[in-house]
């Protein structure tokens, strides 16, 4: 069955980076893209980018371009958001999803991220 | 950037009973249209993709319609597991540039 599963909670100060991994399984890696959705405490849901598993080709939300950053690693069907000069409202929910040119269709299971002093 | 505009924001609605939900695109989006249910603590679940087919185990009192910019999802009889948030969503861009709307809460009357 097709799984994503996320890295745990993390805790950052503002103005530091963070790094959220999500393991695929179940399904040919390559064949689908990535998506990363946030939601902040209370709110919906934000679309912050979409990474290619194939060749690794991206497409962030204009908002967060410059501090964002999608990776994959085939070899481990894993990919990777990094996220810099954090701020309080960064504070949210991070969700990696497996789709992008057309829906998604699975979720992981979220990393919350908190940003604070 | 293509905006997706959902109302109401809240619905009560009594078990058994429709409900009805409406999505907006500010352009057309075709068909590329796809609702999720989201319930506190969890991920978002696909409901609905290309407007009107169901996906895999979702039963068959949800249903879509609309093509363009007007979108409907409707419940035909309530059950206490659908009180939830529920969310629309385009992805008729290339590359994919995906957007949500805002979230309609169907809360018990």
């Amino acid at each position: 069955q097709v799984q994503l599963v996320q890295s745990g909670a993390e805790v950052k100060k503002p103005g530091a980076s963070v790094k959220v991994s999500c393991k695929a399984s179940g399904y040919t890696f390559t064949s689908y893209g990535i998506s990363w959705v946030r939601q902040a405490p209370g709110q919906g849901l934000e679309w912050m980018g979409w990474i290619s598993a194939y060749n690794g080709n991206t497409n962030y939300a204009q908002k967060l371009q410059g501090r964002v950053t999608m990776t994959t690693d085939t070899s481990t069907s894993t990919a990777y958001m990094e996220l810099r000069s954090l701020r309080s409202d960064d504070t949210a929910v991070y969700y990696c999803a497996r789709g992008g040119s057309y829906p998604i269709d699975y979720w992981g299971q979220g990393t919350l991220v908190t940003v604070s002093s | 950037e293509i905006v997706m505009t959902q109302s109401p924001a809240t619905l009560s609605v009594s078990p058994g009973e429709r409900a009805t939900l409406s999505c907006r695109a500010s352009q057309s989006v075709s068909s590329n249209l796809a609702w999720y249910q989201q319930k506190p603590g969890q991920a978002p679940r696909l409901l609905i993709y290309g407007a009107s087919t169901r996906a895999t185990g979702i039963p068959a009192r949800f249903s879509g319609s609309g093509s363009g910019t007007e979108f409907t999802l409707t419940i035909s009889s309530l059950q206490s597991e659908d009180f939830a948030v529920y969310y629309c969503q385009q992805y008729n861009n290339w590359p994919p540039a995906l957007t949500f709307g805002g979230g309609t809460k169907v809360e018990i009357k």
